[in-house]
């Protein structure tokens, strides 16, 4: 069964700090990962998609790594802001199936 | 384009009512899946569908129930609700090797 851990569980920094999330999988024969943002009461809105073929995905201020063999993935989000204050999971597939991470919940304070 | 839509939002049951949670997507999506999210555990994938008539159970499917008569729907049922069926649950839905999108959620209460 594929386990899923994102350490630490939460995270508060200040405006303008770049944010480092790391997710940890065990079975790498995964399809894909996906990073994943959730404000409170809200459902998940994807962030990056990285297939199982590729090392890194950018969108913005957000770069997301993925090193299948040790079964690592990190998500940097630089120069934060308050309105990056959010809960992030990472989702790993194997098949037709997504296995979640709890999640880091991130604090930016002004 | 509304993308996944979910309703209820709230909902709250007697323990051994029964409901059905409603999901649509007006993406042509293949795909679609329910989760529930509980505090701490992260989402645990309840049913999951391929295309239409074609479904399948994901990690916690006891006590739902899932059809797929259409592509763009996906309804989820509870049989006899129990309170630990007391979650969050989420519709989502994809094509091929693309992002997951999810709907705002139903809050489900059990008493």
């Amino acid at each position: 069964k594929q386990e899923v851990t994102q350490i630490p569980a939460a995270l508060s920094v200040p405006e303008g700090e770049n944010l480092v999330l790391n997710c940890s999988f065990t079975d790498s024969a995964i399809y894909n990962l996906q990073w994943f943002r959730q404000d409170p009461g809200k459902g998940l809105t994807s962030l990056l998609l990285i297939q199982s073929s590729q090392r890194e995905q950018t969108s913005g201020r957000l770069n997301a790594s993925l090193d299948k063999s040790s079964g690592r993935s990190t998500l940097y989000i630089a120069a934060s802001q308050p309105g990056d204050s959010a809960t992030y999971l990472c989702a790993v597939r194997i098949d037709y199936k997504l296995s979640f991470g709890a999640g880091t919940t991130v604090t930016v304070r002004a | 384009n509304a993308g996944v839509t979910q309703t209820p939002k709230f909902q709250v049951l007697k323990t051994g009512q029964s409901m059905t949670l409603q999901c649509a997507q007006d993406m042509n999506h293949e795909y679609m899946s329910w989760y529930r999210q509980d505090p701490g555990m992260g989402l645990r994938l309840i049913h999951y569908s391929v295309g239409a008539g074609i479904t399948d159970q994901g990690e916690v499917p006891n006590g739902y129930n899932v059809s797929r008569s259409t592509t763009e729907d996906f309804p989820l049922r509870l049989l006899s609700a129990a309170p630990s069926q007391t979650s969050v649950y989420f519709c989502a839905s994809r094509q091929s090797g693309e992002k997951l999108f999810f709907g705002s959620g139903t809050q489900l209460s059990v008493l």
